[in-house]
């Protein structure tokens, strides 16, 4: 049953600490989202890449968002300082190369106090 | 203070009763659309998609309906069931470089089935 995978589902954390998302897309899957999604903007996208390329993180605060993807497997997104706006449900979702319906994971619910 | 955030749409059916939910998008570049469920505490979950050269789409109990004159998509589901009860979000995308997979959601509509 292939499913995007993210951890942790839930994380707690103080103002100001480091917050680290990770995510696994599907195997084969080389288009990657990460997106959040509050009550106040509903889904946002922050930022996806491309073959671990970047191809847009217009959509992510530059100064303390950070998105990365180690390998093929491997896509991670920090926060660094976190703020308490930062609480959101952050998730992750990916696609085949020429394809266009993007399978999301379970989501990381952050909560920052 | 008051909270501020999305007033999403509702909609309350009966069980065995037809539903219909509507969105409206702004890009008229765009060319694909996609209907999403989102269960509570889950991710959003594809239902079913549709392209520009087409205005009608059918699944199992669902259909998508799209006409580009007005920018208007719907999702139609038949015979609904208490396990349709979800946020149902239209997301659609614009083809074209770095735009291509790249989806614009809208705000979304909660759908809420009664026995």
């Amino acid at each position: 049953d292939a499913r995007v995978t993210q951890t942790p589902r839930d994380k707690v954390t103080e103002m100001g600490q480091e917050v680290t998302m990770r995510c696994q897309p599907i195997l084969g899957h080389n288009t990657v989202f990460w997106y959040r999604q509050t009550m106040m903007q509903g889904l946002e996208l922050l930022a996806y890449f491309r073959n671990r390329a970047p191809l847009d993180d217009s959509g992510m605060p530059k100064d303390r968002f950070s998105a990365e993807m180690p390998d093929a497997t491997l896509a991670t997104l920090k926060i660094q300082p976190s703020e308490p706006r930062d609480s959101a449900v952050y998730f992750c979702a990916s696609a085949v190369l020429q394809g266009r319906i993007a399978f999301f994971g379970q989501g990381t619910r952050l909560t920052v106090v | 203070g008051e909270s501020v955030g999305l007033h999403l749409p509702t909609l309350s059916v009966q069980e065995g009763d037809n539903s219909i939910i509507n969105c409206a998008y702004s890009n008229s570049a765009s060319d694909y659309f996609i209907w999403y469920k989102q269960e509570s505490g889950k991710g959003p979950q594809f239902i079913i998609d549709i392209r520009s050269n087409m205005d009608k789409r059918q699944g199992q109990r669902v259909t998508v309906l799209l006409n580009k004159t007005v920018k208007h998509l719907s999702l139609q589901i038949a015979a609904t069931q208490p396990g349709d009860s979800a946020v149902y979000f239209c997301a659609e995308n614009r083809d074209g470089g770095t735009s291509y997979g790249k989806l614009t959601f809208g705000q979304g509509t909660i759908l809420t089935v009664h026995p």
